[in-house]
């Protein structure tokens, strides 16, 4: 099976950088994707990783490396309405199904 | 494009009541899922449909049952509702390794 682990949250000050670290163990993946989702409203797509490496998708970058069974995602130039809760998942074989982490709650304060 | 739709919104239920939760997309995707999400648990899967026609066991499809009505709507119904069931409840779509997600279903069972 798939287990993912990340902190359950993390606070920030505005116009700082963060990282929201998620570790994994899975039994075969394509890609470990982020989402986030405010309030308990829908989770949206922000990131995928298919290979190793940093992707840049303006203030937010997301990062994966196989070898060490670690991704991270990478928030720049914090604003107020970054505050949200942030999940990885894994993209199971066959590319049918996530897996999700339980998830980060990230505070960011004046 | 609506994107993922869910209805109801909101929804009481005593204990042994049955309802169905509708989902559809306006996306023509083939891959379709229903997740539920509770404090501190991130987001379980608890059936997906990868093409019409087909429906597949999530990580917690006890007391659940699916129904892929067509490319577009993917049902999901509790026959005999458990406090248990108490939850948030999301549909979502995907195209390859992005997934679209409805506004949710808030159901509690009294």
């Amino acid at each position: 099976g798939q287990s993912l682990e990340q902190p359950s949250e993390v606070t920030a000050v505005e116009g700082a950088i963060v990282q929201i670290n998620c570790t994994y163990q899975t039994s075969g993946f394509y890609g470990l994707s982020w989402y986030q989702q405010h309030d308990g409203g829908a989770p949206t797509f922000l990131s995928y990783n298919a290979l190793d490496g940093l992707e840049e998708t303006g203030r937010f970058s997301s990062f994966l490396s196989r070898s060490d069974s670690y991704g991270y995602l990478l928030l720049q130039e914090l604003q107020m309405k970054d505050s949200a809760s942030y999940f990885c998942a894994v993209l199971n074989s066959g590319y049918s199904t996530l897996t999700f982490g339980k998830g980060t709650m990230l505070l960011v304060s004046p | 494009n609506a994107g993922v739709t869910q209805t109801p919104k909101f929804q009481v239920l005593k204990t042994g009541q049955s309802m169905t939760l509708q989902c559809a997309q306006d996306m023509n995707h083939n891959s379709m899922y229903w997740y539920r999400q509770d404090p501190g648990m991130g987001l379980r899967l608890i059936y997906y449909s990868a093409s019409e026609g087909t429906t597949d066991k999530g990580e917690v499809p006890n007391g659940y049952n699916v129904s892929r009505l067509n490319k577009r709507e993917f049902s999901l119904r509790l026959e005999s509702a458990a406090p248990s069931q108490t939850s948030v409840y999301f549909c979502a779509s995907s195209k390859i390794y992005e997934q679209y997600f409805g506004p949710g279903t808030r159901l509690t069972v009294t």
